[in-house]
């Protein structure tokens, strides 16, 4: 699997839109972008994923670069219960493989 | 939606004490599933791959002997965590993907905590 790079940690003021890049410069044609968040003592917690185009659910939005190297994960209007820590990761597909977790990005959501 | 059930959600031991942690899908078939540990302030590693109907895969470090796997249903895979010790305590998540669908999201249950003292 590809190796993603993420900042440590963010905040972002409640209501607003959270920003959350990934980097996954040598992700190769058939492996798909996937993000979880883990709150606090709990499993991890699946958020949306895709392979070359923009994709959109309830939860977030992903915008994936032309070039697929890097990604950004949009939580478009952040609440506190969105803090958590966000991983970005990359696989040749969830369901078949394992998935790798790096650090991911503390995000804070502040009232 | 696909969900999985992990079992207990936390458990206090004596130090020597063999531990059970039952990982279950509730509305799919899982032949294979995934066990992870994660220490404090730490990522999730994986420990092996659990395959219904045949020996777990192990990753490098993980004692197959420490941690014995069971996956003797397709929708029922257990860790046990024999004669555990105190440095065995940590948060055991398992995961488990629906059959048939390789690009569709895994599914995590809400972990195990374990503290032996």
């Amino acid at each position: 699997d590809a190796k993603t790079t993420q900042p440590p940690s963010m905040d972002c003021a409640e209501g607003r839109a959270a920003n959350l890049p990934c980097n996954h410069s040598t992700i190769s044609g058939n492996e798909y972008v996937y993000w979880y968040r883990q709150i606090h003592s709990q499993g991890p917690q699946y958020i949306i994923h895709g392979l070359k185009n923009n994709e959109t659910n309830e939860m977030a939005s992903l915008i994936i670069t032309e070039d697929r190297k890097s990604s950004t994960l949009i939580l478009p209007h952040a609440t506190l219960r969105d803090t958590a820590v966000y991983y970005c990761i990359v696989s040749l597909g969830a369901g078949s493989y394992q998935l790798t977790f790096g650090k991911g990005t503390k995000l804070s959501v502040i009232p | 939606g696909a969900v999985v059930s992990q079992h207990p959600s936390w458990v206090i031991c004596k130090s020597g004490t063999s531990v059970k942690i039952e990982c279950r899908s509730l509305d799919f078939q899982a032949t294979t599933m995934f066990w992870y540990r994660q220490f404090p302030k730490q990522s999730l590693m994986l420990m092996a791959t659990s395959n219904e109907g045949s020996k777990a895969t192990y990753e490098q470090g993980v004692e197959k002997d420490k941690f014995l796997i069971n996956h003797a249903s397709l929708t029922l895979s257990t860790l046990t965590v024999t004669s555990a010790h105190p440095e065995d305590s940590s948060f055991y998540i398992c995961s488990a993907p629906k059959d048939g669908y390789s690009n569709q999201p895994q599914h995590f249950g809400d972990g195990t905590r374990l503290s032996i003292l």
